[in-house]
């Protein structure tokens, strides 16, 4: 089944500087990649998402890259904001079956004001 | 985005007893659900997949005599966490992709369950 990696586990980042966490997958038939934003007890929301077949898709301060070749993509967070802290997480789809969707293991991101 | 009903938010039961809890898809008609646990600081895992009119089919490890799903119509599906164990105490949640996207997998608000 596809396993996905995800870097780093903590991260802390003065207000106003970028954020970037990353993922890779293991399973070269996976085609969809969304990210998750998750607050303490809270649900997870979905904050952007990308398809196998498009390299980078940006909205408004956050963009994601995908490099199908190395099963890697990326969440870019700039201008961070103190309500950007909260743990985030990166998920792959498979491609067959029902689709399942295997989450990363999260990066806690804590903007310091 | 589409709304998924999940209750009760939070439940303390006893050792031995049974709990449910239900997912609902309000304004989409969701033919798959899924399941999953969270323990503190930890990632969301698979549990099971839900299908309505059909059985659920479960993640290796996972006991489906001890989680019983149930997706009885295309907005609910329920999980029941039979004869509950201390072991068994974390944030369960569920989500539901919506078919017309056929992608975007949108969750409850999860049942954080305490077993005494």
């Amino acid at each position: 089944g596809e396993n996905v990696e995800q870097h780093p586990s903590t991260l802390s980042v003065q207000e106003g500087d970028s954020a970037v966490i990353k993922c890779t997958y293991s399973d070269s038939a996976s085609n969809y990649f969304p990210w998750y934003k998750q607050e303490l007890g809270k649900r997870p929301q979905l904050i952007i998402d990308i398809r196998s077949n498009v390299g980078e898709k940006k909205d408004q301060r956050i963009a994601v890259t995908l490099n199908k070749t190395a099963k890697h993509f990326s969440l870019h967070i700039t201008e961070t904001q103190p309500e950007d802290s909260a743990v985030y997480f990166c998920a792959a789809r498979d491609f067959g079956g029902y689709q399942k969707v295997t989450f990363g293991t999260g990066t806690k991101l804590q903007v310091i004001p | 985005g589409a709304v998924v009903s999940q209750h009760p938010s939070r439940v303390i039961c006893k050792s031995g007893t049974s709990v449910k809890i239900e997912c609902r898809s309000l304004d989409f008609q969701a033919t798959t659900m899924f399941w999953y646990r969270q323990f503190p600081k930890q990632s969301l895992m698979l549990m099971a997949t839900s299908n309505e009119g059909s059985k659920a089919t479960y993640e290796q490890g996972v006991e489906k005599d001890k989680f019983l799903i149930n997706h009885a119509s295309l907005t609910l599906s329920t999980l029941t966490v039979t004869s509950a164990h201390p072991e068994d105490s974390s944030f369960y949640i569920c989500s539901a992709r919506v078919v017309s996207t056929n992608e975007k997998l949108f969750f409850g608000s999860g049942t954080q369950l305490s077993v005494l």
